[in-house]
Formats: C-alpha cells, sequence, structure tokens
C-alpha cells in the first residue's frame, strides 16, 4: 500500500522559514517524480513545486518560484519542501503526492497534509 | 486565479447523473490528454479519480466516466450516490509557467 506521510508543518512569523517533509513507503520511491500541492483554508487546490525521480529537473509555481526550494533523498525515500520568507497568503495544508511513472501527468497518491500558518 | 475554469456548484437527486464541465485553453486541457479529475470529501486528501481524459484507476467505481471536447473536459457520475457529495476537481498539465493547473474546484450536493 501506497503511504506518504507529510510532517513539518506549523506556526511561523510572516518572512520565516520552514522545512516539510514526506516520507514514502509501499513503492519504489527512485522510480516516482513528486509533487506538492498545497490548499489555503476554505480554498481550491494550487500546485507548488514538483521534482523528477532523479532530481534532475525541479519546477515551481510563480507565486512560490525564488522562495520555495524542493529536493529529495531517494535513500530515505523522503521528499523535502524547504520554504523562505513565508508570507500570509502561504497558509495552507501542504500535500505531497506521488506523481504518475512514465509519460503520463497525473497525482495518483497523495499524504494526509501538513498545515502551515504564516502569522504574526 | 484558477485557470480551469469549473461551475462552484451542482446538485443532483440519487441515481440521476450529473456533469462537471472544466474549461481551458490549449496550452493545456485542449492541447494534451493529460486531463485528471480529484475527489476530495471534507477534511480528507484529494483521491484521483480520472487519469488521461477517460481512464480510471482500478478502485474507481464506473459511475464515473471522463470526456473531452476541445478545450472543455467533463467529469460525469451516473446514479448519484450519497457518498459521492464531495468537492471536484480536474486538473491538466500545462506547457504554461506551471506544471500541474487545476480548476477552481465543483461542489457536489445530493438532494
Amino acid at each position: 500500500e501506497v503511504q506518504l506521510l507529510e510532517s513539518g508543518g506549523g506556526l511561523v512569523q510572516p518572512g520565516g522559514s520552514l522545512r516539510l517533509s514526506c516520507v514514502a513507503s509501499g513503492f519504489t520511491f527512485n522510480n516516482y517524480a513528486m509533487s506538492w500541492v498545497r490548499q489555503a483554508p476554505g480554498k481550491g487546490l494550487e500546485w507548488v513545486s514538483g521534482i523528477t525521480d532523479s532530481a534532475d529537473n525541479r519546477y515551481y509555481a510563480d507565486s512560490v518560484k525564488g522562495r520555495f526550494t524542493i529536493s529529495r533523498d531517494n535513500s530515505k525515500n523522503t521528499l523535502y519542501l524547504q520554504m523562505n520568507g513565508l508570507r500570509a497568503d502561504d497558509t495552507a495544508v501542504y500535500y505531497c503526492a506521488r506523481d504518475g511513472d512514465g509519460d503520463t501527468y497525473m497525482l495518483d497518491s497523495w499524504g494526509q497534509g501538513t498545515l502551515v500558518t504564516v502569522s504574526s | 486565479q484558477s485557470a480551469l475554469t469549473q461551475p462552484a456548484s451542482v446538485s443532483g437527486s440519487p441515481g440521476q447523473s450529473i456533469t462537471i464541465s472544466c474549461t481551458g485553453t490549449s496550452s493545456d486541457v485542449g492541447g494534451y490528454n493529460f486531463v485528471s479529475w480529484y475527489q476530495q470529501h471534507p477534511g480528507k486528501a484529494p483521491k484521483l479519480i480520472i487519469y488521461e481524459v477517460t481512464n480510471r484507476p482500478s478502485e474507481i467505481s464506473n459511475r464515473f466516466s471522463g470526456s473531452k471536447s476541445g478545450n472543455t473536459a467533463s467529469l460525469t457520475i451516473s446514479g448519484l450516490q450519497a457518498e459521492d457529495e464531495a468537492d471536484y476537481y480536474c486538473s491538466s498539465y500545462t506547457t504554461r509557467s506551471t506544471f500541474y493547473v487545476f480548476g477552481s474546484g465543483t461542489k457536489v450536493t445530493v438532494v
């Protein structure tokens, strides 16, 4: 069974930093691209960032480019999201999600999410 | 502002069929067969129910079906059941600055 477990969320002041982690199990982690998707309270889904299976390529939404960094450690089956320069509008539940394998684009498994609150 | 346009809400009675539309552009929905649909119950993570426009994961009921015409994709739920009451989001691969774009979401109510 595919499992994705996020952690690292919490309350942070504007301008602060947080690092989110997502531990994967139940599949061969280094065979899959991964993404972070967020959902502000009462709002819709927003794709934030993605990384290929070998970390050769990383992609970011314009709203986080230059502030967030995605990375992965395949030896630890773990995906990360380093978030710097946090703003109030970054407040959201952050989900990690597995991209489909091969030449397809879909998010076929999701974690339960971790809440990030940016407030003074 | 979401890149893909969905109706805010759709309702139906048990046993009926409903359809949710998802309108994009030639840079996303119209240009690629990489449209997916997600179901999200309150307080839960999204769940993939349709991928590559028409395909269903094996565990998803065949009451859910997808289609596409031009820049608009659609999700149809047939034989509506109380458990189908949830938020539904479309998504597409895009060649714009993001990698995936999501729709604004549609709340399905079973009345």
